[in-house]
């Protein structure tokens, strides 16, 4: 069935590193691809997606990039702040959208 | 746009007690969703709505849960006979036509003791 494996965190940098969370899926057909991210005591937010092969999300400096040949979905920023600490999750909708599969989380911790 | 809403935010209950929450889509999403997130977890799908249409629900959602969306507008979550094992957040997500992304509530963290 579909799935999402997301890096395990959490993960610590220093303020102004750069930042990659690994995201790889299985799924059939041609799914869309998100990353949400969770600010502590708050509801899951959407920071970007990409609904087909090739396609860049791109929102507030984070970017992914949609690989079907590697099935990856790895989120990136150049510059982390600390406001950034959060949970990220990575997300994968199949085409019918009737549900979201979301990895298990990534716990960003950054430091001044 | 208010966003989604979710009512209560908190609920403390014993064991063996019903309890109901109740969601508030954004106004005018047809889809509402419904998940549970259980702590160091993502969310895990429970079921979805079209309109009043209940379409699809998980195998996680045993007979002691039912969800309802009468009017195709608010949903309800209620759980019968609580169990310790049902201790978790339960989140409402609506998305409206011709949108990818589903936009999430606040959550209810249900604590069951």
């Amino acid at each position: 069935g579909d799935s999402v494996t997301q890096m395990e965190g959490p993960v610590t940098l220093s303020e102004e590193a750069f930042l990659t969370i690994n995201c790889t899926y299985t799924a059939t057909g041609y799914p869309s691809l998100f990353w949400y991210v969770q600010y502590p005591g708050e509801g899951l937010q959407l920071l970007l997606k990409a609904t087909k092969a090739d396609d860049k999300g791109s929102n507030k400096g984070f970017e992914a990039t949609y690989r079907k040949e590697t099935t990856s979905f790895h989120l990136e920023k150049g510059s982390v702040q600390v406001s950034d600490s959060a949970v990220y999750f990575c997300a994968l909708s199949p085409s019918d959208f009737n549900k979201f599969y979301f990895g298990s989380g990534t716990k960003l911790n950054v430091k001044p | 746009d208010t966003g989604v809403s979710q009512d209560p935010r908190h609920k403390i209950t014993k064991r063996g007690q019903n309890v109901t929450f109740r969601c508030d889509p954004i106004s005018e999403h047809n889809r509402l969703y419904w998940y549970r997130q259980t702590l160091g977890q993502g969310p895990e799908f429970l079921t979805y709505f079209q309109n009043e249409a209940q379409l699809e629900k998980s195998r996680l959602l045993s007979d002691r849960f039912s969800a309802e969306r009468p009017k195709g507008s608010f949903s309800t979550l209620e759980i019968q006979r609580t169990e310790q094992g049902d201790s978790a957040m339960y989140l409402c997500a609506s998305r409206g036509q011709g949108l990818y992304e589903q936009y999430f509530g606040p959550g209810t963290r249900l604590t069951v003791t």
